[in-house]
């Protein structure tokens, strides 16, 4: 069945440094993958999104770039503020109904 | 710019005892979903509609019902409550994931609901 692979946090770095969180997914045909974000106390809200392989989601500084050949959908950020403390999702829609599957979810923490 | 509103957002119950969590949209969103998020465990989906008077079972509906009489609303019954439903709780809607713009889910804010 389809399914998210996200990497087990917590994450742990200092304010400007570099994040990758690492995503992999199994689906049949070809999902639409996504990222969301939670922050503390509130629901989840739409980081980005890419459609098709090869296609790159951008949103305040986060990239993440479908690649079909390996599967993956890794979330990446050139310099992490406190601010983006939070915990991240990777998701995948499955391609025959309107549903989300989710991976576990990863904490980041940043701290000054 | 309500969105999607959810009640209660704290609820403590006692096993066997019986609760429904209400949640409300205004976006007109044809499908609507509530999911519980577990620590450590993501978010399963519980059940989903695809529009007013059709509902459909998600990954973990057992001890649930729910029922979409109205595009806007779409309530969660817990009947006989469990201390195994102890969770957060969250509504959802959408104009459909495999739809433009770009088929974003917009999530409540949760409801964390304790069995006692």
């Amino acid at each position: 069945g389809n399914s998210v692979t996200q990497m087990e946090g917590p994450v742990t770095l200092s304010e400007e440094a570099f994040l990758t969180i690492n995503c992999t997914y199994t689906a049949t045909g070809y999902p639409s993958l996504f990222w969301y974000v939670q922050y503390p106390g509130e629901g989840l809200q739409l980081l980005l999104k890419a459609t098709k392989a090869d296609d790159k989601g951008s949103n305040k500084g986060f990239e993440a770039t479908y690649r079909k050949e390996t599967t993956s959908f890794h979330l990446e950020k050139g310099s992490v503020q406190v601010s983006d403390s939070a915990v991240y999702f990777c998701a995948l829609s499955d391609p025959d109904t309107d549903k989300l599957i989710f991976g576990t979810g990863t904490r980041l923490q940043v701290f000054p | 710019n309500a969105g999607v509103t959810q009640t209660p957002k704290f609820r403590i119950l006692k096993i066997g005892q019986s609760m429904t969590l209400q949640c409300t949209q205004d976006m007109n969103h044809n499908y609507m979903y509530w999911y519980r998020q577990d620590p450590g465990m993501g978010l399963k989906l519980i059940y989903y509609s695809v529009g007013a008077g059709i509902t459909d079972k998600g990954e973990v509906p057992n001890g649930y019902n729910v029922s979409r009489s109205t595009t806007e609303d779409f309530p969660l019954r817990l009947e006989l409550a469990a201390p195994s439903q102890t969770s957060v709780y969250f509504c959802a809607s959408s104009s459909g994931v495999r739809r433009e713009p770009n088929g974003e889910l917009f999530f409540g804010e949760g409801s964390r609901l304790t069995v006692l």
